[in-house]
């Protein structure tokens, strides 16, 4: 089954403590980005991945960090998570190329920075 | 001025009805235009998405663009329960989806 997954589900952390939030898809998609949803303001991208070992800012990449070091996964980090990275975060994954159909998000990472 | 405009809702309309959802936006270079569905707790899903400008039907959803207004709607004829959620607009200017400007989204209920 097609599907991008998404660890962990639920996360409540404090103020500057790093963490990792882990994507992986099995589709062999070059494309993998990372969203996250706010109320009223919809998704925002924070990074994508245009393959392996390449990576670019999206529209709010400032205190997220991101790594492609194989195709499937695409890890978000926090070095130092603060409050107002609190969101609902979805990582996606699409084919490339011409195939806008491929595209799949993950189930989503609800992040409470305390 | 946000590149793409959605209004909120919520939007209730009853089973059977015709419902209309729409975006404008601002930037004309955008080429492709895409609307979503989420369910309650879940990721988002693509339902259909369209180049340049004009009409594009799947079933009971048929999407328009209309580039000379920069407006976009999604027309979903014979609604149900199950169409109940949450409608995202997105638009990007490539084909490969790399880089995505999504609406704030429109919540739908169909009354059954």
């Amino acid at each position: 089954e097609a599907q991008v997954t998404q660890n962990p589900r639920y996360l409540i952390t404090v103020t500057g403590k790093k963490l990792t939030v882990t994507c992986s898809q099995n589709m062999n998609h070059e494309y993998m980005s990372w969203y996250r949803q706010d109320p009223g303001l919809g998704l925002r991208q924070i990074y994508y991945s245009m393959n392996v070992e390449v990576t670019d800012k999206g529209d709010v990449p400032e205190g997220y960090k991101v790594s492609r070091k194989e195709k499937r996964n695409f890890p978000l980090i926090l070095e130092s998570p603060s409050p107002n990275q609190t969101s609902l975060y979805f990582c996606a994954s699409n084919l490339g190329g011409t195939s806008l159909n491929e595209q799949f998000f993950g189930p989503g990472t609800r992040l409470t920075v305390l | 001025q946000k590149e793409v405009e959605q209004d909120p809702g919520p939007l209730s309309v009853p089973e059977g009805a015709i419902v209309s959802l729409n975006c404008t936006y601002s930037n004309s270079a955008f080429q492709y235009f895409m609307w979503y569905r989420q369910y309650s707790r879940k990721g988002p899903e693509l339902l259909m998405y369209t180049y340049s400008s004009g009409n594009k039907e799947d079933g009971r959803f048929t999407a328009q663009v209309d580039k000379s207004s920069k407006y976009i709607s999604l027309f979903i004829r014979d609604s149900q329960p199950s169409d109940s959620a949450t409608y995202l607009c997105a638009m990007s200017f490539y084909s490969s989806a790399s880089k995505i400007i999504f609406g704030s989204g429109t919540r739908l209920s169909i009354r059954p």
